[in-house]
């Protein structure tokens, strides 16, 4: 079964700390892979798109890996600040014509 | 285009009524996708269109729930004789899909169905 796993579902750090959260996938071919951030009772904001053919994406304080070879992508946040807290969430597309499939999600507090 | 819309926001129903959701995607956008989202889980998929075509359903869309995408354009997703445990946030999102790739979902703000 093609699954998409991230540690740890919560995470609660002070403010201006750096923070790396992980996601792992069941299939190393995959087509691409998205993270998203949601606020409470909210939808989804797409933070970064990496295509399978790509190793890093960089959009601000964020940084996204993605390494097939091991199934794994990690998302960097530089700098933490209490508006970083949210839900973040990974998904994965695992074939071309297949849907997204998400992880549950790492739960992020930054402490003021 | 400001995105992909959803209505209504919020929906509190009967168990056993009907209710309908509606799905405007970004209009340059091919493919359009429902989601259900319970507490403190991931989205789970339901179901997907490429143009007006519907071509997957979850086993999660029992024959209570029905998508349709006509002309293409917005969706509608009904779900028949509601039940406490339908209560979940769906979401619906588009894309541009094609041969050179797919290049990112994105989201609506969701629509939160409560059952009571």
């Amino acid at each position: 079964k093609q699954e998409v796993t991230q540690i740890p579902a919560a995470l609660s750090v002070p403010e201006g700390e750096n923070l790396v959260l992980n996601c792992s996938f069941t299939d190393s071919a995959i087509y691409n892979l998205q993270w998203f951030r949601q606020d409470p009772g909210k939808g989804l904001t797409s933070l970064l798109l990496i295509q399978s053919s790509q190793r890093e994406q960089t959009s601000g304080r964020l940084n996204a890996s993605l390494d097939k070879s091991s199934g794994r992508s990690t998302l960097y946040i530089a700098a933490s600040q209490p508006g970083d807290s949210a839900t973040y969430l990974c998904a994965t597309i695992f074939s071309g014509n297949t849907p997204l499939v998400f992880g549950k999600g790492t739960r992020l507090s930054v402490i003021a | 285009d400001t995105g992909v819309s959803q209505d209504p926001r919020h929906k509190i129903t009967k168990r056993g009524q009907n209710v309908t959701f509606r799905c405007d995607p970004i209009s340059e956008h091919n493919r359009l996708y429902w989601y259900r989202q319970t507490l403190g889980q991931g989205p789970e998929f339901l179901t997907y269109f490429q143009n007006e075509a519907q071509l997957e359903k979850s086993r999660l869309l029992s024959d209570r729930f029905s998508a349709e995408r006509p002309k293409g354009s917005f969706s509608t997703l009904e779900i028949q004789r509601t039940e406490q445990g339908d209560s979940a946030m769906y979401l619906c999102a588009s894309s541009l899909a094609g041969t050179r790739g797919n290049y990112g979902y994105t989201f609506g703000s969701g629509t939160r169905l409560t059952v009571v």
